[in-house]
C-alpha cells in the first residue's frame, strides 16, 4: 500500500493523559499537513510542514499540540494533558507541491477523550 | 479568510438518479477546488478537482462545474449507485497558502436501491 498511513486508528485515553499519533506520507511527497474533523463537519486544518520545516500552524493548534517531521519523512502529533474538547479525528495529508497541488489523505486517527 | 458553503447537508436519490451537490466559496482570488468523498471510518478521497482556468471537467459519472463570476462550483454524480453513498466534501484552495484547503461542511448522499 503506498497510499498515507496513520497509526494508531483509534485512541481513548482519559482526560490529562498524553497521546501521540503517527503518519507516514506518501514517500516522495515533500508536504504534509495535519486536520481535525469533528462529527459532522468537514476538515480543518491545523499546521504543515515542507519537509522537516513546520511552515504554518492554526490558531487552532494551542500550546498542549506539537507536530514534528524529523527527517522529512513520517511526522508525530503529541497532545498534552488531554481534553474532552481534543476528541477528534486527526487527519494527516500529504502531497507533491506546488501551486494547487492534490492532497491525500490518510484514514485518520480517532481520538476520545473520556 | 476564504469561507466555503455547501448544500445541502443531506441529500436521499433513488438509484440511476442524478445527484447535485453545491458550493459556493469567498474569495474570488482561490484558484482551485477539490471534491473528497468520505466513507464512513475512512479518510476523505480525492475524487475530482477543477482548476480555476476550466469551466467543466468530467470524469466518468462524475462532473465538476465551476463559475468564478458567481463563485460557486458544484459536483454531478449521474447514474448514481449504492456504492456511491458517503459523505462528500467541497474545498477551496486558499490564497497565498501552501496548499491548505478550507473545506465545506459536507454533504451526506443517500442512494437507495
Amino acid at each position: 500500500d503506498t497510499g498515507v498511513s496513520q497509526n494508531p486508528r483509534h485512541k481513548i485515553t482519559k482526560r490529562g493523559q498524553n497521546v501521540t499519533f503517527r503518519c507516514d506520507p506518501i514517500s516522495e511527497h515533500n508536504r504534509l499537513y495535519w486536520y481535525r474533523q469533528t462529527l459532522g463537519q468537514g476538515p480543518e486544518f491545523l499546521t504543515y510542514f515542507q519537509n522537516e520545516a513546520q511552515l504554518e500552524k492554526s490558531r487552532l493548534l494551542s500550546d498542549r499540540f506539537s507536530a514534528e517531521r524529523p527527517k522529512g519523512s513520517f511526522s508525530t502529533l503529541e497532545i498534552q494533558r488531554t481534553e474532552q474538547g481534543d476528541s477528534a479525528m486527526y487527519l494527516c495529508a500529504s502531497s507533491l507541491g506546488g501551486v494547487g497541488e492534490k492532497l491525500f489523505f490518510g484514514s485518520g486517527t480517532q481520538l476520545s477523550v473520556l | 479568510g476564504e469561507n466555503v458553503e455547501q448544500h445541502p447537508s443531506t441529500l436521499s436519490v433513488q438509484e440511476g438518479d442524478s445527484a447535485v451537490i453545491k458550493c459556493t466559496y469567498s474569495d474570488s482570488a482561490s484558484n482551485y477546488f477539490p471534491w473528497y468523498k468520505q466513507e464512513l471510518g475512512k479518510g476523505p478521497q480525492l475524487i475530482i478537482d477543477i482548476r480555476s482556468n476550466v469551466g467543466e471537467k468530467k470524469d466518468q459519472r462524475i462532473a465538476v462545474t465551476l463559475n468564478k463570476t458567481a463563485k460557486h462550483f458544484s459536483l454531478h454524480i449521474t447514474e448514481t449507485q449504492p456504492e456511491d453513498s458517503a459523505v462528500y466534501f467541497c474545498a477551496a484552495l486558499i490564497t497565498d497558502s501552501w496548499g491548505k484547503l478550507q473545506f465545506g461542511a459536507g454533504t451526506q448522499v443517500v442512494v437507495t436501491p
